[in-house]
């Protein structure tokens, strides 16, 4: 079976610093990594994800995120927060022999103060 | 926008009503989702249909009936809901490659319909 945990309901940032999302996985097999973003009233929208290669993966709106193979981690991040990154953040993730399943974290809420 | 419309955006219905939410994606893809999202847990597969064929049913209850009639169009059909399936109804579309080639594929999800049982 596979799952993902984040574990952080909320995320409070100022506006301009670094922000952090948290995410960890269990699955057999390689994974394959997502994030998604969902704004208010707003479906679910991609982001990045990790397949394979560099660990470092980079994507929409200046995010970026981190795969950790030991720590079986996928860690979201950005440099420099935006009041507008304010939304409700999910990851998501995909056994290698699983072509259909993607099994997703409960959300974690990141808040920019201004 | 991502190319996947979901209609109607909000509904309320009684435990007693026959409805339908309809979702619509402009994007070629061969295969289509429905999820569900309460507050504060994960979302929840419930129905996955690939080329129309439906692939994957995760123990949903008889009173959610899912039809596809082609591949851009699916459509889930409720009756005698219960208050607890107060929800929001995600569509998702993505293209699956035969053999599941391209397992890092990415779903593209509508905005979703808002349902409140009463």
């Amino acid at each position: 079976a596979q799952s993902v945990a984040q574990p952080e309901d909320q995320v409070n940032v100022a506006e301009g610093n670094p922000l952090t999302v948290k995410c960890t996985y269990s699955v057999s097999g390689n994974p394959y990594l997502f994030w998604y973003v969902q704004y208010p009233n707003r479906g679910l929208q991609f982001l990045l994800k990790y397949i394979t290669g560099d660990n470092l993966v980079k994507g929409s709106y200046g995010f970026e995120a981190e795969f950790n193979k030991s720590q079986t981690s996928f860690h979201l991040k950005k440099p420099s927060a935006l009041v507008s990154d304010s939304a409700l953040y999910f990851c998501a993730v995909r056994a290698s022999g699983s072509a259909r399943q993607l099994t997703f974290g409960s959300g974690t809420q990141l808040t920019v103060l201004p | 926008e991502t190319g996947v419309t979901q209609t109607p955006r909000h509904l309320v219905m009684g435990m007693t009503n026959k409805k339908s939410l309809k979702c619509e994606q402009h994007l070629g893809h061969n295969a289509m989702y429905w999820y569900k999202q309460s507050a504060k847990k994960p979302l929840e597969l419930m129905f996955v249909y690939s080329l129309e064929e439906r692939v994957e049913n995760n123990s949903v209850p008889s009173r959610f009936s899912p039809e596809c009639p082609n591949s851009s169009h699916l459509f889930l059909h409720l009756h005698t809901l219960q208050p607890e399936d107060s929800a929001l109804y995600l569509c998702a579309s993505s293209q699956v490659l035969p053999g599941a080639a391209n397992p890092g594929y990415e779903q593209y999800f509508g905005p979703g319909t808002r349902l409140t049982v009463t």
